[in-house]
Formats: structure tokens, C-alpha cells, sequence
């Protein structure tokens, strides 16, 4: 089992372009957790997904940030008109079932710069 | 509201000395508390949560709910635990995880 797999590890992008990242869960997991660790700080809880459901996005910031998790495939945080205080690093989560941090296994990060 | 805090930004011991990686947490209810472990850049690791009671790495954690505490300590650190420690908290949101910001631990030769 290969882990919780997240690409890009870097990526970097301009103010005003559109960042995607992308999280493919541990085989087996149907759930996804999505949290953000900005420079400092801890990591903050954004968003949980299942298979074709935002179960909680009380973390997400109001406008452009996305979260998808679709039938097939990866899930996909993706971030609008990027600002220089979206730079931080992401860290996407997976678990067979919902329950709480012993079996939350996380991915190794993706760092967004936003120059 | 649920909070994490781990008062030492950075720690620095040398090999062979005890150390002890300060948490104190702020939840209403009963938390689950949690160690994680991230090594130079890799993924978030489990070391150990309060409920099992275990020794991971010689690392172990009590929960002191009278003093909200749950601080990590081994007797004899090794080069190797130089990493970054984060103290986590699960309350009744159980999937969702509350952190701190972290202690960077340094062991020094």
C-alpha cells in the first residue's frame, strides 16, 4: 500500500492564477481530509470529503477555495485567483471510515508559493 | 472551543538527556489526544494517543486531565527523534483534528 499519495510536492504559481492540487487516498479509504498549514502555525482543519460528498467544509475559506472528490480518481483541492497568503503547505488525509486521528493516515504535503 | 498549545516553538537537548515536549489543551468535553511526528519534510506520523496507553520509539504520554496536560517525554533522547512533534486533540467532531504549532526538537551529538 502506497500511501496516501499527494502531488504536486512544490508547485508555485503567479497572484491571480489557479492552483490544484491533488490527493489520492490510501487504497481502500473513501474518506479525505483536507488541512492547511500556513507558515508558524499548526495544521487547520479545511475540509472532509467522501466519495462525491462535502461532508464538512466549516474549515474552507469562503471564496475561492474548492474541494472535490469524484466517483473516480483523486480528490482535488483547487484554489482561485491565488494570493500571496495562500502559501502555505497542504496536507491531504485518508481513512477507511469515519472516525477520529488513530487511523487518519496523512500524505507527505503539497507546498504552494504564491510569488 | 477546542485549542492546542505547545509552548516551545524549539527544544535542543543533547544525546543521551531527557526530554519532555510541553502540551496543554483547552476542550469541554472528553478529548482524545494524540502525538504526531514529522521528520524532515515527510508525511504527519502517528506516534501514540493517550487511549492506548503505549511506548512508541520510548516515548510515552500521560493525560492529566486536572492540568489539561498531555506532555510527551523519553528518559534518553536519540539523534534520531530530531524532528517536528504536534500535539493533536479530537473532541466531538471525532475526524476532525485540532493541532498545535508545533515543537521542533534538536538532538545535538
Amino acid at each position: 500500500n502506497a500511501g496516501v499519495m499527494q502531488n504536486p510536492r512544490h508547485l508555485v504559481r503567479r497572484r491571480g492564477q489557479e492552483a490544484r492540487l491533488r490527493c489520492s487516498p490510501m487504497k481502500g479509504h473513501s474518506h479525505v481530509y483536507w488541512y492547511r498549514q500556513l507558515p508558524e502555525e499548526g495544521l487547520k482543519f479545511m475540509v472532509y470529503l467522501q466519495k462525491e460528498n462535502i461532508i464538512d467544509e466549516s474549515g474552507m475559506p469562503k471564496e475561492r477555495f474548492s474541494a472535490e472528490f469524484p466517483k473516480e480518481g483523486p480528490s482535488i483541492l483547487r484554489i482561485q485567483q491565488v494570493v500571496r497568503g495562500d502559501s502555505a503547505a497542504y496536507f491531504c488525509a485518508s481513512s477507511p471510515y469515519r472516525v477520529s486521528g488513530n487511523t487518519i493516515y496523512f500524505g507527505e504535503g503539497s507546498w504552494l508559493t504564491v510569488v | 472551543a477546542q485549542r492546542v498549545t505547545q509552548p516551545e516553538k524549539l527544544l535542543s537537548v543533547f544525546k543521551g538527556a531527557p526530554v519532555e515536549l510541553k502540551c496543554n489543551y483547552s476542550y469541554s468535553g472528553s478529548p482524545e489526544l494524540f502525538w504526531y511526528v514529522q521528520y524532515s519534510r515527510q508525511r504527519l506520523q502517528l506516534l501514540l494517543r493517550h487511549i492506548s496507553r503505549e511506548s512508541i520509539k520510548g516515548f510515552t504520554a500521560d493525560l492529566n486531565k486536572g492540568e489539561t496536560s498531555f506532555h510527551l517525554k523519553k528518559p534518553f533522547a536519540q539523534e534520531e527523534d530530531s524532528a517536528m512533534y504536534y500535539c493533536a486533540l479530537s473532541g466531538g467532531s471525532n475526524y476532525k483534528l485540532t493541532f498545535g504549532k508545533g515543537t521542533l526538537l534538536t538532538v545535538n551529538p
